[in-house]
């Protein structure tokens, strides 16, 4: 156990819907971190957030949006979805490796598993 | 932006016996390179680090090392056991900004422990 959370554990929904996951990071943890992992495309970074502020953002579709919010979880919001959006996503937090040019180390969480129909 | 290539895509090795996974990375910025271990249906699990300012690092029989000048880096099991038979990623932390990070990751190896 890591120490994220994330909910749901699986979600299923239809073409066209919305829907937003959950993610709570480990104790003390500032930033938190959305990836997206399908068959074809692998584990992708999709954005970064640390004290409520948007820090990277990667191949993160218009449809898709996140935030952090004060008491540091944080919420991906997908809309519009499409049958290409089913995979897993994954939540991961980090602790301060003790610079602002130094990587932190991630711990993910469980992930939830969407599945568009 | 940062690319890394992981081979092989999968790999089987006899219990006991040594399992070597490399991986190669364009950007020269980048300067962390975890391993994950993901079996399946579950989350990323961290098994090693290492970062720019080290050639090689161990734990147990786990050894991760890093070729700065050739930009590639491995990850080495020895005494290999059926609990290690997983996917395996690497990935490799390019610098995007200050505070901001975010991993990019190979393609994974499948590696299969016979009994």
């Amino acid at each position: 156990d890591s120490g994220v959370t994330q909910t749901p554990k699986h979600l299923i929904t239809a073409t066209g819907q919305r829907v937003t996951l959950r993610c709570s990071p480990r104790s003390g943890d500032l930033s938190v971190y959305w990836y997206q992992q399908s068959l074809d495309q692998g584990l992708q970074f999709l954005i970064q957030y640390y004290n409520g502020e948007e820090r990277a953002k990667g191949n993160i579709l218009e449809r898709f949006s996140a935030q952090q919010f004060p008491d540091l979880h944080s919420e991906l919001n997908l809309s519009s979805l499409e049958l290409g959006d089913s995979a897993l996503y994954f939540c991961a937090s980090s602790v301060p490796a003790g610079g602002l040019y130094l990587p932190d180390t991630q711990y993910f969480g469980p992930g939830t598993r969407l599945t568009v129909l | 932006g940062e690319n890394v290539e992981q081979h092989p895509s999968t790999l089987s090795v006899q219990e006991g016996d040594s399992a070597v996974i490399k991986c190669t990375y364009s950007d020269s910025a980048s300067n962390y390179f975890p391993w994950y271990k993901q079996e399946l249906g579950k989350r990323p699990q961290l098994i090693i680090d290492i970062r720019s300012n080290v050639g090689e690092k161990k734990d147990q029989r786990i050894a991760v090392t890093l070729n700065k000048t050739a930009k590639h880096f491995s990850l080495h099991i020895t005494e290999t056991q059926p609990e290690d038979s997983a996917v395996y990623f690497c990935a490799a932390t390019p610098l995007v900004g200050q505070g901001a990070q975010k991993l990019v990751f190979g393609q994974g190896t499948r590696l299969t422990i016979n009994p």
